[in-house]
């Protein structure tokens, strides 16, 4: 597609479900990030990928949370046993790597309740 | 570790007056790029501008302009005449440099400036 997709656009869940989100890069970017943007804050480093591999997944913030991009293509960023402090804007970005510019999705927006 | 600071949590103008989003960081690395990225209320990140480390030189876009300051760690930018259209939240980022065996080449972002401007 002509740019990064992210479904849904907005998620309610019930404090501690499982959700997963979606992301579609843009065609040929080999690089992939999730982000996560609390209110009133910049977007935080949660995983990094090159092709299928995870090449950094540090930000990750405990084991409730994974990601996979088993083709290489489309990501699926999931979280187990959902807790309210996880209600954030969950953003994706892909890039040809080599530092080039990102280029974000329009996010999707998670509320646990 | 990278860190990106900024200062100005909100500013508010009247259309058509400058404006300087301020950015100043801090990173180890000795090469580097820098970003910065406008999120308007649709909440997805646009793409203005990245600048190289080993590249001192101001750069000039339209109504846009960036000062990058190595010696100080700043990256500045600044809107001149400024519209309604610019009203957004601007994030200024910062990562590694790209051909590294390893590390992270995600982006460090600083807290945001709102902008706001008046009609």
């Amino acid at each position: 597609g002509a740019g990064v997709s992210q479904t849904p656009s907005n998620k309610v869940t019930e404090k501690g479900k499982y959700v997963e989100l979606r992301c579609d890069p843009i065609s040929g970017h080999t690089a992939l990030y999730w982000y996560r943007q609390s209110l009133g804050q910049g977007p935080e480093f949660l995983i990094y990928f090159q092709g299928t591999g995870a090449a950094d997944d540090s930000g990750l913030p405990n084991d409730r949370f994974f990601a996979v991009r088993p083709e290489g293509s489309v990501s699926t960023l999931k979280i187990q046993r959902t807790e309210r402090g996880d209600s954030a804007v969950y953003l994706c970005a892909s890039s040809l790597g080599q530092g080039q510019g990102y280029t974000f999705g329009s996010g999707t927006r998670l509320t646990v309740v | 570790a990278q860190k990106v600071t900024q200062a100005q949590t909100e500013i508010s103008v009247v259309e058509k007056e400058d404006v300087t989003l301020d950015c100043v960081y801090e990173t180890r690395d000795t090469t580097y790029y820098l970003f910065w990225y406008k999120q308007p209320p649709s909440g997805e990140l646009v793409f203005l501008i990245r600048r190289n480390s080993f590249d001192e030189q101001n750069e000039i876009s339209g109504r846009y302009s960036w000062n990058f300051q190595k010696s100080t760690s700043s990256f500045n930018f600044t809107i001149t005449a400024s519209q309604v259209v610019d009203s957004a939240v601007y994030f200024c980022a910062l990562s590694a440099p790209a051909g590294m065996d390893t590390g992270r080449r995600a982006l460090t972002f600083g807290s945001g400036t709102r902008l706001q401007v008046q009609p």
